[in-house]
């Protein structure tokens, strides 16, 4: 079946350094990824996505590259703000079959002044 | 903005109670969804539902039941709560295609 895999938090960052959050998964076909952020008592909402291999999703200063070779799609930042403290959640969505998505476990990020 | 409703923010139960959660969505969209949200798994499909009177189940679905009759809301139901369900349960809508719009959740304890 479908699963995707996050790395274990909480990261702590202080503010403007570099984050990554990795993100590997498995699924037959070609997927759609995506990275959904929830903020502190709040739903997720999406952050940003990509379709197919070498597509590169961005959104407020966040990117990510869909990886065919190595079944990844890892989120970037080059300078973390307080305000970016949330979960954050790796996605796929199967191009064929149940069209549901699937969830990693969360990522929690903790930026410090 | 898409607006996705949960009745309520937080709830507690009795184990072996009928437990109700409500979702309403504002932007007619036809496909809703029912996750829960547990520390250390992520968010887990429990029951979706592409149409009105129409439902499939998820990943886990033992324990629930859900029923869509008009296609602004889909209820999820507990049969008989038990204190495994204690959970954080998100509801979302989408519009076809694979942008999910969640609601804020519910907190549910089960005693």
């Amino acid at each position: 079946g479908n699963s995707v895999t996050q790395m274990e938090g909480p990261v702590t960052l202080s503010e403007e350094a570099f984050l990554t959050i990795n993100c590997t998964y498995t699924a037959t076909g070609y997927p759609s990824l995506f990275w959904y952020v929830q903020y502190p008592g709040e739903g997720l909402q999406l952050l940003l996505k990509a379709t197919k291999a070498d597509d590169k999703g961005s959104n407020k200063g966040f990117e990510a590259t869909y990886r065919k070779e190595t079944t990844s799609f890892h989120l970037e930042k080059g300078s973390v703000q307080v305000s970016d403290s949330a979960v954050y959640f790796c996605a796929l969505s199967p191009n064929t079959g149940r069209r549901a998505l699937t969830f990693g476990s969360g990522t929690r990020l903790q930026v410090q002044p | 903005d898409v607006k996705v409703t949960q009745s309520s923010r937080y709830l507690v139960k009795r184990t072996g109670e009928k437990v109700f959660l409500e979702c309403v969505q504002d932007m007619d969209h036809e496909n809703m969804f029912w996750y829960r949200q547990d520390p250390g798994l992520g968010l887990r499909l429990i029951y979706f539902s592409y149409d009105v009177k129409m439902k499939e189940k998820g990943d886990i679905p033992e324990g629930y039941s859900v029923s869509r009759e008009k296609k602004e809301r889909f209820s999820l139901i507990l049969e008989s709560a038990s204190t495994n369900q204690t959970s954080m349960y998100l509801c979302a809508s989408s519009p076809g295609g694979e942008k999910l719009f969640f609601g804020s959740g519910t907190q549910l304890s089960v005693l």
